[in-house]
């Protein structure tokens, strides 16, 4: 298995809320920001957001209005929540470990990824 | 903010070298990471900074930076080596906030 397995409803209708968890499997939990980036289909990598150990948060600004993140220390597992859903939001949501407090910001271990369809 | 650019697609002749390139000025204080994505996979880190290859990487992958551009080099590129890749860094434009920037990806393929 792999160090970051993720789950979560993968078809969602307008207006609802997309909402994904990510378990990790490995030392150290509280050395890093664990972050979400998506995909649309075709297209390129789009930094959601990311949170560490202790809770604190950061998010994309085109994105911060309906996103949050939260952490559960206990379990070593992160979750996403995207309000108010519509068809621009379909895409694979990827959770990813990160080394962002750093010049050499980086994104080492990459969940399985989770197609999210946005259809009424 | 700031953005990183990327050149649509680049081709290589089998076992030529090539250089894949991302241009935005937060290059000029943050280094950039590359992640080659395969069709229907995750990305995998391949290279960061100027000298840091991940374990597992083969080594005719390697990085660099002049300036705003921050530059992938496949030195003999293989066939395995056809996917996109994207560069990534962070924007340095507002210190207030804390945005992680990705190019729109480089399209290689090898001939």
């Amino acid at each position: 298995q792999g160090q970051l397995q993720q789950w979560g409803a993968g078809l969602l209708k307008p207006s609802e809320t997309l909402s994904l968890t990510c378990a990790v499997n490995v030392d150290s939990f509280n050395l890093y920001y664990w972050t979400w980036i998506r995909q649309p289909p075709g297209k390129g990598l789009e930094w959601i957001g990311e949170i560490n150990h202790s809770g604190r948060t950061n998010f994309n600004p085109s994105l911060k209005s309906r996103v949050n993140i939260s952490v559960d220390t206990s379990k070593n597992q992160f979750s996403l929540s995207l309000t108010s859903v519509t068809a621009a939001d379909t895409a694979v949501y990827y959770c990813v470990r990160g080394h962002t407090v750093t010049r050499f910001v980086r994104f080492d271990s990459w969940g399985q990824g989770t197609l999210v369809s946005v259809s009424s | 903010s700031s953005e990183l650019t990327q050149d649509p697609a680049v081709s290589v002749a089998l076992g030529q070298t090539v250089r894949i390139t991302c241009q935005g000025d937060s290059l000029r204080t943050c280094y950039a990471s590359w992640y080659q994505q395969k069709s229907g996979q995750a990305p995998v880190l391949v290279f960061y900074g100027t000298e840091y290859r991940p374990s597992g990487i083969p080594g005719r992958f390697s990085g660099s930076t002049s300036g705003d551009t921050a530059s992938l080099t496949i030195s003999g590129a293989q066939a395995e080596d056809e996917a996109d890749y994207y560069c990534n860094s962070r924007d340095t434009s507002d210190k207030n906030q804390k945005l992680l920037l990705f190019g729109g990806g480089t399209k290689l393929t090898v001939l």
